[in-house]
């Protein structure tokens, strides 16, 4: 079964740091993996999507991620963060086959201080 | 552009109540998905239509019953409503199973 860790629940980053945060999934096939994120009262907007190709992806509002094989990781990462980044994010694997079946991880609450 | 519109916002029901939460895409995607939201877990898959008259179960469809009634609508029913089912409710919907999923702003359900 598919499944997707994020092992940290809150993180706190100044504004104009850097931000990584951390996805860890476990699947039996070549995942298609995204990050979304959550704004209050939101739903979620996709950030950036792998399928294949390029291990380092870009996406929106300046994030990338990069896809570890052997380390089945796809953390993301941005180089300084603004308080509009304050935000839940979710990392989520599925499969190549239709029906989009997503399994999230729990999600992690970013906090941006002055 | 609407997107995805859920109806309603917020709803408090008492244990055994009835209720159906409603979904509208107006993007003509073929697919359409509900999920739940509960602290800590992520989103959960209930149920999915992978087309206009397909639906199959998710990961927790228990207590649930949904309706593809055409290509733009999927309804969400709670026919007894038990208080595990307070949660927050999302609505998606995708061109293809390989697209990005849009999702509506979700309904808040409480069960007392």
């Amino acid at each position: 079964a598919q499944s997707v860790t994020q092992p940290d629940i809150h993180i706190t980053v100044s504004e104009g740091a850097s931000l990584e945060l951390r996805c860890n999934y476990s699947y039996g096939a070549t995942p298609y993996l995204f990050w979304y994120v959550q704004s209050p009262g939101q739903g979620l907007q996709l950030l950036l999507k792998y399928f294949s190709g390029d291990t380092l992806v870009q996406g929106i509002k300046g994030f990338e991620a990069e896809f570890k094989r052997s380390q089945s990781s796809f953390n993301l990462r941005k180089p300084s963060v603004h308080w509009s980044d304050a935000a839940e994010y979710f990392c989520a694997v599925g499969p190549k086959a239709a029906g989009n079946k997503l399994t999230f991880g729990g999600g992690t609450r970013v906090l941006v201080k002055p | 552009n609407a997107g995805v519109t859920q109806t309603p916002k917020f709803q408090v029901l008492k244990t055994g109540q009835s209720m159906t939460l409603q979904c509208a895409q107006d993007m003509n995607h073929n697919s359409m998905y509900w999920y739940r939201q509960d602290p800590g877990m992520g989103l959960r898959l209930i149920y999915y239509s992978a087309s206009e008259g397909t639906t199959d179960k998710g990961e927790v469809p228990n207590g649930y019953n949904v309706s593809r009634l055409n290509k733009r609508e999927f309804s969400l029913r709670l026919e007894s409503a038990a208080p595990s089912q307070t949660s927050v409710y999302f609505c998606a919907s995708s061109d293809t199973g390989n697209s990005p999923l849009h999702f509506g702003n979700g309904t808040r359900l409480t069960v007392t």
